[in-house]
């Protein structure tokens, strides 16, 4: 089945950049995601990057796409204290009944 | 204005008892979801129902089942609620043919 795999722990300065690194192992994978889930909180949707692309910019948040080496990552520039969550890496094919495939999650620690 | 709801947001009850949790969604969404996020917060697929498909996780016990009553709901019925079923339920919905997930602010059920 697919494996999706993250650290789970990741602490920067407020005002530094953050980069949450996430692994797959499906490689019929045609959408990645990335959710957040702030304390006591639903999944909020962040971003998506469709396979074929290996970069997308929204704001203070940079997504990088490796395909080859299966690879996708978030970058958080300026970081701030409201960043601190649950940050989930999805993947998801277009086979089956468009299932979304979770990481682990990686909780971000904002240093004030 | 909520796109994907849930009820209720918190849900205790004793081993043994028969549960619901209801999930209602205003997108016009052709798939609905269930997830589970365990005390780790790994989240799993439960059901997706697509159209009066079912496809289930086959790791999911049979006393848990989806019901949908029309295109918009997607309700979650256990029986036999067991502690390890102690989680956080989360309801999804997303276009028939559009990979992307939109989930309700999930239910806490602790069995006590």
């Amino acid at each position: 089945g697919e494996d999706v795999e993250q650290s789970l722990f990741l602490s920067v300065r407020e005002g530094d950049s953050s980069v949450i690194n996430c692994t797959y192992t499906d490689s019929s994978s045609t959408y990645l995601y990335w959710y957040k889930q702030e304390p006591g909180a639903g999944l909020q949707l962040l971003t998506y990057i469709f396979s074929n692309m290996d970069m997308k910019q929204d704001q203070r948040l940079t997504v990088l796409l490796n395909k080859k080496d299966k690879h996708l990552s978030l970058r958080i520039a300026d970081t701030q204290t409201g960043d601190s969550a649950i940050y989930f890496c999805a993947e998801s094919s277009q086979t089956g009944a468009n299932n979304l495939f979770f990481g682990t999650g990686t909780r971000l620690t904002v240093i004030p | 204005d909520t796109a994907v709801s849930q009820t209720p947001k918190y849900l205790v009850t004793q081993m043994g008892n028969d549960k619901s949790i209801k999930c209602e969604q205003n997108l016009g969404h052709d798939t609905m979801y269930w997830y589970k996020q365990d005390s780790k917060k790994f989240l799993k697929i439960m059901f997706s129902y697509n159209n009066k498909e079912l496809i289930i996780n086959e790791t999911v016990p049979n006393r848990f089942s989806p019901k949908s009553p029309d295109k918009a709901h997607l309700n979650l019925h256990i029986n036999s609620l067991e502690l390890g079923d102690s989680a956080v339920y989360f309801c999804a919905s997303s276009r028939k043919l559009h990979n992307e997930q939109f989930f309700g602010p999930g239910t806490r059920l602790t069995v006590l």
